[in-house]
């Protein structure tokens, strides 16, 4: 299986912070990589997909980076709607699909 | 606008099924892959498997020997089995479009495995 790596865990930041989240593949998954955001008793919600592409509908200060085995997620200009937990994803090889332990945002 | 929703009993009895069902509205369920996910409580994401309209499903390896997927065509539904049930399987429980990635989540279902 594939091991995703998410850092740090939990993440303290201000509105308006520039935030940036680490996730980390146990070994190359190319651009196989998406990103999550998941708040509390609601459905994970797609932020990013294939890496670097943004999903319809989400906002620009959103963005990620990375190939093969390091990526990245930031958000340019933290919002009060951006508090949540983000979870990265690889479908590079599946089964298993696999998901990083997420990130925990906090005020 | 596509929209999916998570049906099936709340409470299961150890040893027994669990037997979920995701209801696709809004869109047909012919041209996509349909997966399964679930998290238990406080804790990440597990990824159950996915399944096409051609029958053809992948499995997470975990759960393999205890899962079916299947989609119902004339319905616009597809669901999961998972048998033999612990404690361990008590899980909020989504339906998801997609494999690659999963672009539209219905909202969740708990079910509790407890006697």
């Amino acid at each position: 299986d594939i091991q995703m790596t998410q850092s740090p865990s939990s993440l303290s930041a201000s509105v308006g912070d520039r935030v940036t989240i680490t996730c980390r593949a146990s070994q190359s998954i190319t651009s196989y990589l998406n990103w999550y955001q998941q708040k509390p008793g609601k459905a994970p919600k797609l932020l990013i997909y294939a890496a670097s592409s943004l999903q319809s509908g989400v906002p620009s200060r959103f963005s990620g980076s990375g190939s093969g085995t390091d990526f990245t997620l930031t958000i340019s200009s933290l919002q009060p709607e951006d508090f949540a937990t983000y979870y990265c994803q690889q479908t590079y090889r599946a089964p298993p699909i696999t998901f990083g332990q997420g990130t925990r945002l906090e005020i | 606008q596509v929209q999916l929703q998570e049906s099936g009993p709340g409470l299961v009895k150890p040893s027994e099924t669990l037997s979920l069902t995701c209801t696709v509205s809004g869109g047909s369920i012919s041209t996509y892959y349909w997966s399964w996910i679930r998290q238990p409580p406080g804790k990440g994401l597990e990824w159950i498997g996915y399944t096409y309209n051609s029958g053809s499903t992948n499995y997470n390896p975990s759960l393999k020997s205890r899962v079916t997927i299947s989609v119902d065509m004339s319905n616009n539904q597809f669901s999961l089995k998972l048998n033999s049930v612990t404690a361990a399987d008590t899980a909020v429980y989504y339906c998801a479009r997609g494999h690659y990635y999963m672009d539209v989540w219905g909202k969740g279902t708990t079910a509790t495995v407890s006697s």
